[in-house]
């Protein structure tokens, strides 16, 4: 079984909906990230999350909101999707830095297609 | 200004060939780099992590140069698998990861 988990993994709607995407992880980690990738733009930080009580934005948030709803559950809503987020969403996770500031990998999840029309 | 810059290619190569891709960083304070592949429609993985003092995977060596600012990732001996986008990424703080658009490279028999 994959270690991070997304659903769904392709969704079409419709201008206006209010959309949610789901990422579960079973690596244990505390760190979990929402991301956006657009081509020729690489991948762009939406939210991330530290643990179940610290959610921060990224970049690239409005127009989206996050949830934490357990160490291993993170979800993404769009309130009312529009077409320009229309884009290839990941969800990663990772642990934090070592005492000695190691590094730090994230996993990803295999991303959820969303085409907002 | 984007925080990682890279050469989007295609590099298109012959098996065997040599090929390296360079990544340059707009925030002097960036303490973690890294080389992840990512294939068609499929999510990044971690190929490397860079050091400072260099590291060698392999067929795969990565650098980095702090004082100009930018990291490189050479492939040696390259295989039709190795075919995929190399994103460029680079954190501060630890963070928030800035990802690279990538650059492509494809191997041709």
């Amino acid at each position: 079984d994959a270690d991070v988990t997304q659903t769904p993994r392709n969704r079409i709607t419709k201008t206006g909906k209010r959309i949610m995407l789901e990422c579960s992880q079973t690596k244990g980690h505390d760190r979990m990230y929402w991301y956006r990738q657009d081509p020729g733009l690489g991948l762009r930080l939406i939210y991330y999350s530290f643990d179940v009580k610290d959610i921060n934005k990224g970049e690239i948030s409005d127009g989206y909101s996050v949830s934490r709803q357990a160490q291993a559950k993170f979800s993404l809503s769009l309130e009312s999707a529009i077409p320009n987020q229309t884009a290839l969403y990941f969800c990663a996770t990772s642990e934090p830095p070592g005492l000695a500031g190691g590094w730090n990998e994230q996993f990803f999840g295999p991303g959820t297609r969303l085409t907002v029309l | 200004r984007k925080e990682v810059e890279q050469d989007p290619g295609p590099f298109n190569v012959p098996e065997g060939a040599t090929v390296a891709f360079n990544c340059t960083y707009s925030n002097s304070a960036s303490q973690s780099f890294f080389w992840y592949r990512q294939d068609c429609r499929k999510e990044p993985k971690l190929l490397m992590s860079v050091y400072s003092s260099g590291n060698e995977d392999g067929r795969f060596t990565a650098q980095l140069n702090r004082a100009s600012q930018y990291i490189s990732l050479l492939i040696r001996d390259s295989k039709l698998s190795d075919s995929a986008t190399y994103l460029c990424v680079v954190n501060y703080n630890f963070n928030k990861f800035y990802f690279g658009s990538g650059t492509k490279l494809n191997v041709k028999p």
